[in-house]
């Protein structure tokens, strides 16, 4: 059974940092693209990031590009995401979702809160 | 970037009723868009992948068509479960972007 769990949510100050993760299992990660998607609260769906199985290429949406970094460790199934210089506007689900013309399976989310 | 604008932002339907959801693309995307389903407190589930191609294990009352710039997901015949916010997002090129939801409620 394919699983996505994230985890490293939380509350942070606005120009903080913080450091999501995803586990995978059930598939063999190192095969397969994966992506971040956010959800802000009770607001629309809003893509992230993308990362390749290689890790070679890496897209992020214009609002976090210089202050979020995606990567990922195939020994340990996990993909990452760097948030750095939190911005109130970053308060949102993080959900991770694998594939690359088709997001065919998500995890749960994990909640960041960006606020003094 | 591509921009998707989906109609309408919310309707009420009833249980069989047929339901039509439509998406439109800034440009041409060709078959490049999927559906998605979210239910609250959810993650959004895969439905419809390259525009009509049913994903595993999703009910054959829900349909995609569409190509180029507009697209659409028709669920023929509304059952309770199907109560949900839908999305559509084009992966055909970067930056993915989604529509901005429909609610489906009773």
């Amino acid at each position: 059974e394919v699983q996505l769990v994230e985890s490293g949510g939380g509350l942070v100050q606005p120009g903080g940092s913080l450091r999501l993760s995803c586990v995978a299992s059930g598939f063999t990660f190192s095969s397969y693209s994966m992506n971040w998607v956010r959800q802000a609260p009770g607001k629309g769906l809003e893509w992230v990031s993308y990362i390749s199985s290689s890790s070679d290429t890496k897209y992020y949406t214009e609002s976090v590009k210089g202050r979020f970094t995606i990567s990922r460790d195939s020994a340990k199934n996990s993909l990452y995401l760097q948030m750095n210089s939190l911005r109130a506007e970053d308060t949102a689900i993080y959900y991770c979702a694998r594939g690359v013309d088709r997001l065919d399976y998500w995890g749960q989310g994990t909640l960041v809160t960006v606020s003094s | 970037a591509i921009q998707m604008t989906q109609s309408p932002s919310s309707l009420s339907a009833s249980v069989g009723d047929r339901v039509t959801i439509t998406c439109r693309a800034s440009q041409g995307i060709r078959n490049d868009l999927g559906w998605y389903q979210q239910k609250p407190g959810k993650a959004p589930k895969l439905l419809i992948y390259a525009a009509s191609s049913l994903q595993s294990g999703v009910p054959s009352r829900f349909s995609g068509s569409g190509s180029g710039t507009d697209f659409t997901l028709t669920i023929s015949s509304l059952q309770p479960e199907d109560f949900a916010t839908y999305y559509c997002l084009q992966d055909y090129d970067y930056p993915l972007s989604f529509g901005g939801g429909t609610k489906v409620e009773i």
